[in-house]
């Protein structure tokens, strides 16, 4: 079956371009995270859907992040007016409830690495 | 203080012997907890899920211990394909749905 995939897998840009970046959770999964991970360091939370509603979009570090989710599936991150310190891999996970129990595992995608130039 | 805090490492292990380290939490109201394995450039992989009374996996052995806060994970009769960075992962209801990753211990298996 198909897993978490991620789109691109890598992205360039220059400093003050906007970048879109797209994840496909696993099919049937009502919760979707997104994540950053910065060269050594651990991962940052982002942003929680359930279903198509954000409930908790405490990790969004400025309000040029957004994020969007259609149709219980398909995010969107949306990166406006970037910065160099927006480099990262930005890996989006998924999970079948998002009650946080042992039983709901989160399953990552492959990530995008975005580079700011 | 990180929510999670993990030794970074390298623990140099040698094929075939047995390794462990720790994780500590500072929050008593940690929930769910997790080991998350993660390849060099990959993404990370649940390694598996931390029981109160501890669990076994094959090979890898993880503990819990909530009145000092911390897990732990061994793994015995290492394997070169051990080689990779154990992140301990916790949740916490209050946290909302988000998992809060350590970051990470690496170990590298040699010959």
């Amino acid at each position: 079956g198909a897993g978490v995939s991620q789109s691109p897998s890598n992205k360039v840009t220059e400093k003050g371009k906007d970048v879109e970046l797209r994840c496909d959770p696993i099919s049937g999964h009502t919760a979707l995270y997104w994540y950053r991970q910065s060269l050594g360091q651990g991962l940052e939370f982002l942003i929680y859907f359930q279903g198509n509603s954000a409930p908790d979009k405490s990790g969004l570090p400025s309000d040029r992040f957004s994020a969007e989710r259609t149709g219980g599936s398909v995010s969107t991150l949306t990166i406006q007016r970037t910065q160099q310190e927006d480099s990262a891999v930005y890996l989006c996970a998924s999970s079948s409830s998002g009650t946080g129990l042992t039983t709901d595992t989160q399953y990552f995608g492959p990530g995008t690495r975005l580079t700011v130039l | 203080r990180k929510e999670v805090e993990q030794d970074p490492g390298p623990f140099n292990v040698p094929e075939g012997a047995t390794v462990a380290f720790n994780c500590t939490y500072s929050n008593s109201a940690s929930q769910s907890f997790f080991w998350y394995r993660q390849d060099c450039r990959k993404e990370p992989k649940l390694l598996m899920s931390v029981y109160s009374s501890g669990n076994e996996d094959g090979r890898f052995t993880a503990q819990l211990n909530r009145a000092s806060q911390y897990i732990s994970l061994l793994i015995r009769d290492s394997k070169l394909s051990d080689s990779a960075t154990y992140l301990c992962v916790v949740w916490r209801r209050a946290a909302g749905n988000k998992l809060t990753f350590g970051g990470g211990t690496r170990v590298l298996v040699k010959p």
